[in-house]
């Protein structure tokens, strides 16, 4: 099953562009991350933040996370087209060890 | 060696047949982690190892599936009587502390079953 569920499904900007992907969840978290796979192969990890965090920041990326709404947020500033790609949010929940991820944002930067 | 590595990268087998995916996780990462990818999903959890012993097998799908990581490295993904809806990517992580840090993910391997 998957817990998390990214919002849109897919998005297209143009270059230049900021993109924000959504993820909501349903069960209490102890870190929610994101991931990128490009072509449905590896997934490459963004960025993780900790369930007593409200925001990071990682060059162009900014992740916000409201527990209280258990919904994360990923935005990508100045977007080029080489951040084509899916990106994923994965949530660790209570005592699981395992990522659990969502269903994933087709991202799609025009040039 | 620089990343997970998993082999083979593609697997085409017949129907029932028996398949075999191998992961080497990067060196010192004591936690690894077995996911299946259909198109235009998520990625799936199928089986967490902590060392040597699975710590978490709840989502493998039926007993046609089984891993094994003998020496708290390398791990093999075994598949029995294959069935074309076992068709998909089978991905690979591993991290150095589980679920509380990044998890690091090999290319994949695609298995098709005909």
């Amino acid at each position: 099953s998957q817990q998390g569920e990214e919002d849109p499904q897919a998005l297209s900007i143009q270059e230049g562009e900021n993109a924000t992907m959504n993820c909501s969840y349903k069960t209490s978290i102890n870190n929610l991350q994101w991931y990128r796979q490009n072509s449905g192969r590896g997934l490459v990890h963004l960025i993780l933040i900790r369930s007593n965090e409200r925001e990071k920041h990682s060059g162009r990326l900014r992740v916000t996370l409201d527990t209280s709404k258990k919904s994360s947020s990923l935005l990508i500033t100045a977007s080029r087209a080489a951040d084509t790609a899916s990106y994923f949010c994965a949530t660790v929940s209570g005592s699981a060890r395992q990522l659990t991820f969502g269903s994933g944002t087709q991202l799609t930067v025009l040039p | 060696g620089a990343g997970v590595s998993q082999t083979p990268s593609n697997k085409v087998t017949e129907k029932g047949k028996y398949v075999e995916l191998r992961c080497d996780p990067i060196s010192g990462h004591t936690a690894l982690y077995w996911y299946r990818q259909s198109l235009g999903q998520g990625p799936e959890f199928l089986i967490y190892f902590q060392g040597t012993g699975a710590a978490d097998d709840s989502g493998l799908p039926n007993d046609r599936f089984f891993a094994v990581r003998p020496e708290g490295s390398v791990s093999t993904l075994k598949i029995q009587r294959t069935e074309r809806g076992d068709s998909a990517v089978y991905l690979c992580a591993s991290s150095s502390q589980g679920s509380l840090t990044e998890a690091f993910f090999g290319q994949g391997t695609r298995l098709t079953v005909v």
